[in-house]
């Protein structure tokens, strides 16, 4: 098993760019979800879907979109980057009930211009 | 909503030195309780969990205790390693579904 693989590791963007965080997981899992780490602040739940098809927002949705066509992917679109949006972006996944442990992947560093 | 408030750090300790880093909660309902560790560069995974009150949860020589009477998951451990520099994160879920509420981290630096 792969676990939850991220693409790219690292990008650098220009103010009113977009672009898509790519996530992938190899482990069946329903429930996916994006969150972003910033310095003094943990991490932050921006969206996150409890199967193909479904998504809800997190604490931090706003600038940012999910679908979730598969139960494999989980994409992460930036519609119009900001320099607020600089930050880690980490995918985690794990069955949908309550207690099970997230899985999480390496991680993307985004740097906006 | 829930919260969870951890210790502020950095935590300095000497090798073989006890640890401990404090994790209070506020929940709806009763919560899962998970410590998460994040070495440097990598992405988060699991320490140890704990899914109902008086659980203990352990592992590579960490251990917490889910205390429901005052709603805290500290983590401890007796003797530290320079392999366990890193953040630690305390994150709680409640209900049915696997949303995590993280802790601000706590940055532990061991040293010879």
């Amino acid at each position: 098993n792969a676990g939850v693989t991220q693409t790219p590791k690292f990008q650098v963007l220009k103010t009113g760019q977009s672009m898509t965080l790519q996530c992938a997981q190899d482990m069946n899992h329903e429930y996916m979800s994006w969150y972003r780490q910033d310095p003094g602040m943990g991490l932050r739940l921006i969206h996150y879907s409890v199967g193909a098809g479904i998504t809800d927002q997190g604490e931090v949705p706003n600038g940012y979109n999910v679908s979730r066509s598969t139960t494999e992917d989980f994409p992460l679109r930036l519609l119009s980057a900001a320099p607020s949006q600089t930050s880690v972006y980490f995918c985690a996944s794990s069955y949908s009930r309550g207690g099970y442990e997230q899985y999480f992947g390496p991680g993307t560093r985004l740097t906006v211009t | 909503g829930d919260s969870v408030t951890q210790m502020e750090g950095p935590v300095t300790l000497s090798e073989e030195a006890f640890l401990t880093i404090n994790c209070t909660y506020t929940a709806t309902g009763y919560p899962s309780l998970f410590w998460y560790v994040q070495y440097p560069g990598e992405g988060l995974q699991l320490l140890l969990k704990a899914t109902k009150a008086d659980d203990k949860g352990s592992n590579k020589g960490f251990e917490a205790t889910y205390r429901k009477e005052t709603t805290s998951f500290h983590l401890e451990k007796g003797s530290v390693q320079v392999s366990d520099s890193a953040v630690y994160f305390c994150a709680l879920t409640t209900g049915t579904a696997s949303k995590l509420t993280f802790g601000t981290g706590t940055r532990l630096q061991v040293t010879l």
